[in-house]
């Protein structure tokens, strides 16, 4: 069984600011990680995913993730957030040792919030 | 034309209609899924197809009736909805492979059931 943990339904931040949004996942086998974002009417973006190897990974748009297996996180940042940034994120879960049909288990999602 | 692709965007219907969703990808996947996303809760995994046969159905309801004719098509028929079933239906297609399995969505269809 997984699960996913986003802290934080809302985050603000200035434009030019730090964005950091926190994903703690629970998984019974190896984990495939993954950041989505969601603009408004529209479908789920693939952001990153860590499958394996190296533990930091890098995305689209400037973001970038960090798996931590000693604290069960996957936390997103990005060094300077953009009003383009403004959207939904979701954090997702699946389980590494299936053959990627198992479905994804996803956090319920921070909707990021830029200041002008 | 690329991607995962959803018709109709935006679809309202009465409770006694019979409608159908429809999904197409073009991305050489061979697994297909059905997600059902209501304002204020987390994504939910309706049905999952792999090479064509259903995999997962998580306790949904039989008023919804998912079909998969082939890998790269996807079908959700509606029927006798209620109110409560208006939600974001979000198609995704993925490679049964191991390392990856990331999905590919699609913009969704917007459902309203009145």
């Amino acid at each position: 069984a997984q699960s996913v943990t986003q802290l934080g339904s809302h985050v603000s931040v200035s434009e030019g600011a730090l964005v950091l949004l926190r994903c703690n996942y629970s998984s019974s086998v190896p984990p495939y990680l993954f950041w989505y974002v969601q603009y408004p009417n529209q479908g789920l973006q693939l952001l990153l995913k860590y499958t394996t190897g190296a533990t930091l990974v890098k995305g689209i748009n400037g973001f970038e993730a960090e798996f931590k297996k000693s604290e069960t996180s996957f936390h997103l940042t990005k060094p300077s957030a953009h009003m383009s940034d403004a959207a939904e994120y979701f954090c997702a879960v699946t389980g590494g040792s299936g053959g990627g049909a198992d479905g994804l288990t996803f956090g319920k999602g921070t909707h990021l919030i830029i200041q002008p | 034309e690329t991607g995962v692709t959803q018709t109709p965007r935006h679809l309202v219907m009465g409770m006694t209609n019979k409608k159908s969703l429809k999904c197409e990808q073009h991305l050489g996947h061979n697994a297909m899924y059905w997600y059902k996303q209501s304002a204020k809760k987390p994504l939910e995994l309706m049905f999952v197809y792999s090479l064509e046969e259903r995999v997962e159905n998580n306790s949904v309801p039989s008023r919804f009736s998912p079909e998969c004719p082939n890998s790269s098509h996807l079908f959700l028929h509606l029927h006798t909805l209620q109110p409560e079933d208006s939600a974001l239906y979000l198609c995704a297609s993925s490679h049964r492979q191991q390392g990856r399995a990331e999905a590919f969505f699609g913009q969704g269809t917007r459902l309203t059931v009145v």
